[in-house]
């Protein structure tokens, strides 16, 4: 157990709808990072947050947004969702945002659109 | 930008034979490397990082990696493999510069047979 809590484990929803993933760190972790992995695409970075605030951005969709609120717990907004959202959605948290600080994962989130 | 690239998408091995699964790496400045594992319907799990020092990593479940700089290199190494050790490997290297994040590669099956 890595610490990280995810919720749900599994979403299937419809084309178009929205969702919102859930992320609790390990205790202490200031830092959350998502990425999604998918089948074809391998681990993607999404975007990370540290201490309530966005500090980088990957490949994260217009469609998609995160937030980290003050108890440090993260959620990730999918909206307008399309059947190639559907993918494994990954939290992981670190103490730190330093170079030094490996980031532990979340067991994630499977989204399924249909 | 930093980048990892895994040459091959699976590896085979049989039972107590060594294993390699291999990694490397594209930065500028001093590498942050790092491997993970990934069992079926989990999250990623740290395996070892390499930050300074040693050129040989030792880490969780027996794995070790040797870090080679003249060719840019982060091979995961096992002795003698369990299938138990068949799993997604990820290597990841993280980023230097902004707010450091990790980027990982697009992963290796590793596949030990009996």
């Amino acid at each position: 157990d890595s610490g990280v809590t995810q919720t749900p484990k599994h979403l299937i929803t419809a084309t178009g709808q929205r969702v919102t993933l859930r992320c609790s760190p390990r205790s202490g972790d200031l830092s959350v990072y998502w990425y999604q992995q998918s089948l074809d695409q391998g681990l993607q970075f999404l975007i990370q947050y540290y201490n309530g605030e966005e500090r980088a951005k990957g490949n994260i969709l217009e469609r998609f947004s995160a937030q980290q609120f003050p108890d440090l717990h993260s959620e990730l907004n999918l909206s307008s969702l399309e059947l190639g959202d559907s993918a494994l959605y990954f939290c992981a948290s670190s103490k730190g945002q330093g170079l030094v600080t490996e980031a532990f994962f979340g067991q994630g989130t499977r989204l399924t659109v249909v | 930008a930093q980048s990892v690239a895994q040459p091959e998408d699976q590896v085979n091995v049989a039972e107590g034979n060594p294993l390699t699964v291999k990694c490397t790496y594209s930065v500028s400045g001093n590498p942050y490397l790092f491997w993970y594992v990934q069992y079926p319907n989990r999250g990623l799990q740290f395996l070892l990082k390499y930050i300074t020092g040693d050129n040989l990593v030792k880490g969780s479940y027996g794995f070790e990696a040797e870090f080679n700089k003249s060719q840019t290199s982060f091979h995961l190494k096992k002795p003698s493999a369990l299938v138990s050790d068949s799993a997604l490997y990820f290597c990841a290297v993280r980023e230097n510069t902004g707010f450091q994040k990790l980027v990982f590669g697009t992963g290796t099956r590793l596949l030990v047979s009996p």
